[in-house]
């Protein structure tokens, strides 16, 4: 897999949007962009993927730069129940792929 | 849908004990993965299954961890004997077709005393 930087932490006011960035510059051309998050004593949650288009499903949008190489995605009105770890992962979806969990990103919801 | 089911929700045993975990993933899913979480190293793969058959199993730790997959409803991940190092939570995922989108069961923590 390669490798992603995360921010460790960072804070948005309810109502705004949460704008969460992720650096995968040694990303290779068949592997795809993961968010995944994790609310405290739960697990994992699925949140959204995407190759090279920007996508956006119902619970968030994922902006991919034209070389790849970084992203962010976006929660559009952050309410506290998003207070949670970001997980930004990159894996493509052949063979054995496995997805490969770093430490992510601690969002925290401000009322 | 009830999502991915895990049991016990909680653990405590004594060191030397087996602990036996279950998990029962979403119906039609084929993937089931097995995880390991702790402050020190995070979210770990342990082992994972494709239509009952264990793919990739290089994340268990050592002999002590085995898990097995009888059916497509149901996994098992057991721990003989327990030692302390092995407190954490246990997280059970499951994924059709896609590998990497995978669904978590609320975990089981463990802790041997």
């Amino acid at each position: 897999d390669a490798k992603t930087t995360q921010p460790t932490s960072m804070d948005c006011a309810e109502g705004r949007a949460a704008n969460l960035p992720c650096n995968h510059s040694t990303i290779s051309g068949n592997e795809y962009v993961y968010w995944y998050r994790q609310i405290h004593s739960q697990g994992p949650q699925y949140i959204i993927h995407g190759l090279k288009n920007n996508e956006t499903n119902e619970m968030a949008s994922l902006i991919i730069t034209e070389d790849r190489k970084s992203s962010t995605l976006i929660l559009p009105h952050a309410t506290l129940r998003d207070t949670a770890v970001y997980y930004c992962i990159v894996s493509s979806n052949f063979g054995n792929e496995k997805l490969t969990f770093g430490t992510g990103t601690r969002l925290t919801i401000i009322p | 849908d009830a999502g991915v089911i895990q049991s016990p929700r909680h653990e405590v045993t004594e060191m030397g004990q087996e602990v036996t975990l279950r998990c029962k993933p979403i119906s039609g899913h084929d993937y089931l993965f097995w995880y390991r979480q702790t402050m020190m190293r995070g979210l770990e793969l342990l082992i994972y299954f494709n239509n009952n058959v264990p793919i990739d199993d290089s994340g268990m730790p050592e002999d002590r961890f085995s898990a097995k997959m009888p059916n497509a409803s149901f996994s098992t991940l057991k721990i003989q004997p327990s030692e302390p190092r092995d407190s954490a939570v246990y997280f059970c995922a499951s994924g059709r077709d896609r590998v990497n989108e995978q669904f978590f069961g609320p975990g089981t923590r463990l802790t041997v005393l």
